[in-house]
C-alpha cells in the first residue's frame, strides 16, 4: 500500500522547456513534503521542500506546488537543463502526528534532451 | 564538509556469507537512517536511530538483518546469512534533530549476493 505515489516512471523534456513532475499521497496526516534528486551511483540529494501551511515554494529554477485538497504536489523545473537529467523522488512525513519517518515514492526518471 | 560516508561502495559475496555495511553520519546529526532500494519496491526505510538508540526497526525484513549504532559517528547494518534476494543498494542517511531538516544521504553500498 503506497502512501506516496509517482505514477510516471519516466519523463522526457526538451532543454529550455518546463519539466513537471507529479506526486500523489494518500495519508492526510502528511504535513511536510520534500523532493530529492538522484544521479546514478550517488545517493539522493535534497532539492526542495514545502510545509502544508504553504501552497508554493520556489528556489531558483525549482518550484514545488502543493494542493492539499487533492493530496497532490508537483515539482516544476524551468528552464530544464541537461544536468537536470536524474531520478526525482517525492517524499512525505507527518510532523504533527508523532514525527513519522519519511515515506518515499518510487521516483520519476527525467531526461532533458539537448 | 564531509557528507555521509558509506563503505564499502560495492560488495559481492556468496549466499550464506555474513555481510556488514558501514556508515559514518554527518557530525552533529542525531538521526541516522538505513534504507534499501530495489527496482520493485523503491526506497524502503529499514531502521532509524535517534541519539544512537533504535527507534523504529519495523522495516527490517527478517531476523537475518540487524543494525547497531555503538556511538554517534558509526553505524553498521549486518545481514547473516545473506540470500540472493538481499541484493540491492543500501543507503545510509542522517539529519539534524531540528524540525524540518532534510536527510542527507550517503552514496550507497551496492550489494550483490550470488
Amino acid at each position: 500500500d503506497q502512501q506516496v505515489k509517482q505514477n510516471s516512471p519516466s519523463l522526457s523534456v526538451q532543454e529550455g522547456r518546463i519539466s513537471i513532475l507529479n506526486c500523489d499521497y494518500t495519508n492526510s496526516m502528511f504535513d511536510y513534503f520534500l523532493w530529492y534528486k538522484k544521479y546514478p551511483a550517488e545517493g539522493p540529494t535534497f532539492l526542495i521542500s514545502i510545509s502544508s501551511i504553504k501552497d508554493k515554494n520556489e528556489d531558483g529554477r525549482f518550484t514545488v506546488f502543493l494542493n492539499k485538497s487533492a493530496k497532490h504536489l508537483s515539482l516544476h523545473i524551468v528552464p530544464s537543463q541537461p544536468g537536470d537529467s536524474a531520478v526525482y523522488f517525492c517524499a512525505a512525513k507527518a510532523f504533527n502526528s508523532g514525527n513519522t519517518p519519511l515515506v518515499f515514492g518510487k521516483g520519476t526518471r527525467l531526461s532533458v534532451i539537448a | 564538509d564531509a557528507g555521509v560516508i558509506q563503505s564499502p561502495r560495492h560488495e559481492v559475496t556468496e549466499m550464506g556469507q555474513e555481510v556488514t555495511l558501514r556508515c559514518k553520519p554527518i557530525s552533529g546529526h542525531d538521526y541516522l537512517f538505513w534504507y534499501r532500494q530495489t527496482m520493485m519496491r523503491g526506497l524502503e526505510l529499514l531502521i532509524y536511530f535517534n541519539n544512537n538508540v533504535p527507534i523504529d526497526d519495523s522495516g527490517m525484513p527478517e531476523d537475518r538483518f540487524s543494525a547497531k549504532m555503538p556511538n554517534a559517528s558509526f553505524s553498521t547494518l549486518k545481514i547473516q546469512p545473506s540470500e540472493p534476494r538481499d541484493s540491492a543498494v543500501y543507503f545510509c542517511a542522517s539529519r539534524a534533530g531540528r524540525r524540518a531538516q532534510p536527510q542527507h544521504f550517503g552514496d550507497g553500498t551496492r550489494l550483490s549476493i550470488l
